[in-house]
């Protein structure tokens, strides 16, 4: 009963590293989402999927990537990581149609770049 | 700008009360409101979805309320409990360029204290 698994789920960073987040569900959605949560501001979304080898950006892409090579992995890649970028990451899926489906969150990476 | 607000920012209230949690949106065209609840450190997980036509509904002791002509939500809490503490997010998905979009509140932080 995994659902959606992110790692890792605290990380530090130091400015102009990179890394990724990783993100994989068992429950054979072809929606998948990379939101990011900041303190006091509801969550932004930054790259979503609605298949395998389809992606597409959200409102706040710049300073990310992703691929989905597969339907279960939906990875983040953060390049030169910069102060701004410290947040709580959110990897989500949905079974159907965004606009009704019910999105499944996995429990959030805490990333801080120093 | 489609915009979603959510009021109070946060509530402290004692074990057993009731409590109403506001979002107001200016989202349009309007697709459906979903209320989602969120524990310290954890993702968010749905609590109940509204659409237009729909003026209530009740999910155990948790029942959200739809006015679309003034384009307002309430989630009303019956007989908290200390594992209701959590913040409660609303989230309005409306259509732009004909794609959804889902907008985000910055959520209602609830405190039950016994």
């Amino acid at each position: 009963n995994a659902g959606v698994t992110q790692t890792p789920k605290f990380r530090i960073l130091k400015i102009g590293q990179s890394m990724t987040l990783q993100c994989t569900q068992d429950m054979n959605h072809n929606y998948m989402y990379w939101y990011r949560q900041d303190p006091g501001m509801g969550l932004k979304l930054i790259y979503y999927s609605v298949g395998a080898g389809i992606t597409d950006k959200g409102e706040v892409p710049n300073g990310y990537n992703v691929s989905r090579s597969t339907t279960e992995d939906f990875p983040l890649r953060l390049e030169l990581a910069a102060p701004s970028q410290t947040s709580v990451y959110f990897c989500a899926s949905s079974p159907d149609q965004g606009a009704w489906g019910e999105a499944f969150f996995g429990q959030g990476t805490r990333l801080t770049v120093v | 700008k489609n915009q979603v607000e959510q009021s109070p920012q946060s509530l402290i209230i004692l074990e057993g009360k009731n409590c109403t949690l506001q979002c107001n949106y200016t989202v349009s065209p309007f697709s459906n409101l979903r209320w989602y609840k969120q524990d310290t450190g954890r993702g968010p997980v749905s609590l109940t979805i509204m659409t237009f036509s729909e003026n209530t509904k009740s999910n155990g002791r948790y029942t959200a309320t739809l006015d679309a002509d003034t384009k307002q939500s309430s989630l009303h809490i019956t007989a908290s409990q200390l594992s209701d503490s959590a913040s409660y997010i609303c989230v309005v998905t409306g259509w732009k360029d004909s794609n959804y979009q889902l907008i985000w509140g910055a959520g209602t932080k609830l405190i039950i204290k016994p």
